[in-house]
Order: C-alpha cells, then structure tokens, then sequence
C-alpha cells in the first residue's frame, strides 16, 4: 500500500534558522506531490505542490521543495525561518490517474523561538 | 478563490448521538472528501465521493457514512457516536481536471 512518511514529528528552530523537512513515499509510479501548512487556529493550505518538470519548484513565503524521483522523497526547505512559519506541515502524494485519494504524511509541527 | 466551509467549527455531542457534519463548497468540484485529523496519525479519509450520490469508502470508514444529493453538499454521519471519534473533521474538494484539494476550516467534535 501506498505511505508518506515524514520523518521529523517535532522540530524547534530560532528565527533565521534554515529548514529541511523530510519527505519519503512509497509507489512505484507516478505522482502528484504536495506540500500543505496549517497555522493555528487556520484550515489547511497549498504551500506547494509538483505535477511535472523542473523538479525544484517554489511555493509561497519563500519555502520550495526538490523532487528526487530515485529517493523517493520531496523534502521542503526554507533558507530562513521566521517566528510566523511556526505551523504543522504535512507532505502528500495523489496518484496521477485513476482515484483522486490523497495520502497524507503525519504532519510536522514546527516551533520557530523568536 | 474556492471557499469550502463546514456547518460547525466546534460541537460536543454525547455516546450514541446521532451527529451530522455538513460540508459545502461554491466552486461546482465533482470530488469530495472528509477526513479525520489526530495529533501524531495526520489526516486519514473517511469517505469519499466523486459525483453526486456515489460514494466510496477511505481508510478508517467504520462508524460514519455519508451522503450527497447535491454537488455542493457533502454530508458526514456518525450513526452512533463514540468517545473514540472525538477528533477534528476537515473536508475538502477538488477539480476533476486537477489536484489541488480545497479544505475547510475543521469541526473538532468532542463526543462525551
């Protein structure tokens, strides 16, 4: 069965820190990848997501995500973290034909000390 | 901009209530989804449904089902609450010509 794993539950970094949130899945084929934030107190947002191409690709508020097809994985980075990136993150993956399901990784909760 | 929303943002109910959570979005999507969201397990989909009053089970369905009779409505039942479905229930809803998933602001229901 398809799985995302992420593999940092809890992560506590000071303002202007950089970032590296690990991303792994596990489907031999081809996918959509994803990477959602959830503030406190928000509903859930796109903060980037990959379909096809370069496999860099650059989401809001400075974050951006490399797809490593061999590694399975779609790690999200920011170079400088600030006090407001303080949220849960979840990395998902949709198969690209067929269903439209979602797997959801088990989320990432970031603390960003000011 | 799409704009998904849920009847409650919070709810308490008691075992063995009936508990109806009600999902509506205003941009004419074909897909719906609800899940459920626990610290530590992410989200995991209950249901989900593809057109009007077609519906197919996600991954932890036992307890709920659901119901869509308009496009835009998508309908999460607790037959029969437990203290084990105390949780934060968010839906969603997407495209068919793509695959970016909408969601809605959550209900967190807690079942006494």
């Amino acid at each position: 069965a398809q799985s995302v794993s992420q593999h940092n539950h809890h992560v506590i970094l000071s303002e202007a820190a950089s970032l590296e949130l690990g991303c792994n899945y596990s489907y031999g084929g081809t996918v959509n990848l994803f990477w959602y934030v959830q503030y406190p107190g928000q509903h859930l947002q796109l903060l980037l997501k990959y379909f096809s191409g370069d496999p860099l690709v650059k989401g809001i508020k400075g974050f951006e995500a490399e797809f490593i097809k061999s590694k399975f994985s779609f790690n999200l980075r920011k170079p400088s973290v600030q006090w407001s990136d303080t949220a849960e993150y979840f990395c998902a993956v949709s198969l690209t034909s067929g269903t439209y399901k979602y797997i959801f990784g088990t989320g990432t909760r970031l603390k960003v000390l000011a | 901009d799409v704009k998904v929303t849920q009847s409650s943002r919070y709810l308490v109910k008691r075992t063995g209530e009936k508990v109806f959570l009600e999902c509506v979005q205003d941009m004419d999507h074909e897909n719906m989804f609800w899940y459920r969201q626990d610290p530590g397990l992410g989200l995991r989909l209950i249901y989900f449904s593809y057109d009007v009053k077609m519906k197919e089970k996600g991954d932890i369905p036992e307890g709920y089902s659901v119901s869509r009779e308009k496009k835009e409505r998508f309908s999460l039942i607790l037959e029969s609450a437990s203290t084990n479905q105390t949780s934060m229930y968010l839906c969603a809803s997407i495209a068919l010509d793509r695959y970016e998933q909408y969601f809605g602001p959550g209900t967190r229901l807690t079942v006494t």
